[in-house]
């Protein structure tokens, strides 16, 4: 059974502060990850890609992957209010079937 | 270049009934996929389809059947509705390449009375 497992949360940091979201994954042969943000109401939308061991930076955004350990982390810097949302994880296998966790609740608190 | 359309946008139906959801990819994408968003469950992979053809599928019930034309729009039928089919249907689209990212529609919501 391939699977994508998150912390459901909720996680409540402040503004400003830095978020830190994390994921494991338990098929070894998931070559590409991906975090999507899905406001309540909304469909998901793509947030970053990693496929490479190592950090990933866009803006305030930082991507971690360890694929020893099936470990993949979102960092958000100086996180703000309207990052508040539901955070998913997803691992994709080469026949491009993907997996995708339960989402982690993040709320920026003013 | 346009996001990837979802028709309709909500839907009531009744127990017994069937439905059909349609989903129109982002163009020149050739892959889309089907899933099916509740609270408890989260995001539940249906099936894929590529280039008119299922490509995977996951662990639902043959209620749940789908189609792509050669145009890559896809269709979704679920027949013989029950409750617990209420839900968000979401399809994504991507170009189908290996483990390449998808895009979401707006998705369906579906109400089963």
């Amino acid at each position: 059974q391939k699977e994508v497992e998150q912390n459901s949360g909720p996680l409540s940091v402040p503004e400003g502060a830095i978020a830190s979201l994390n994921c494991t994954y338990s098929d070894r042969g998931s070559q590409s990850f991906f975090w999507y943000r899905q406001y309540s109401g909304k469909s998901p939308e793509l947030i970053m890609s990693i496929y490479s061991n190592g950090d990933k930076e866009d803006g305030r955004f930082t991507a971690q992957l360890n694929k020893a350990s099936q470990y993949v982390s979102l960092l958000i810097r100086d996180s703000q209010p309207s990052d508040s949302a539901t955070y998913l994880c997803a691992g994709a296998n080469t026949g491009n079937q993907f997996y995708f966790g339960t989402g982690t609740s993040l709320t920026v608190i003013p | 270049k346009a996001g990837v359309t979802q028709t309709p946008r909500y839907l009531i139906k009744t127990r017994g009934q069937q439905v059909t959801l349609s989903c129109s990819p982002i163009s020149g994408h050739r892959s889309v996929s089907w899933y099916q968003q509740t609270p408890g469950q989260g995001l539940q992979f249906l099936f894929e389809y590529f280039s008119e053809t299922q490509r995977n599928k996951g662990n639902f019930p043959g209620r749940f059947s789908g189609r792509q034309f050669s145009n890559s729009r896809s269709e979704m039928n679920v027949s013989t509705l029950e409750l617990g089919d209420s839900a968000l249907y979401l399809c994504a689209s991507s170009q189908g390449l290996d483990t390449d990212t998808q895009y979401f529609g707006p998705g369906t919501r579906l109400t089963v009375l």
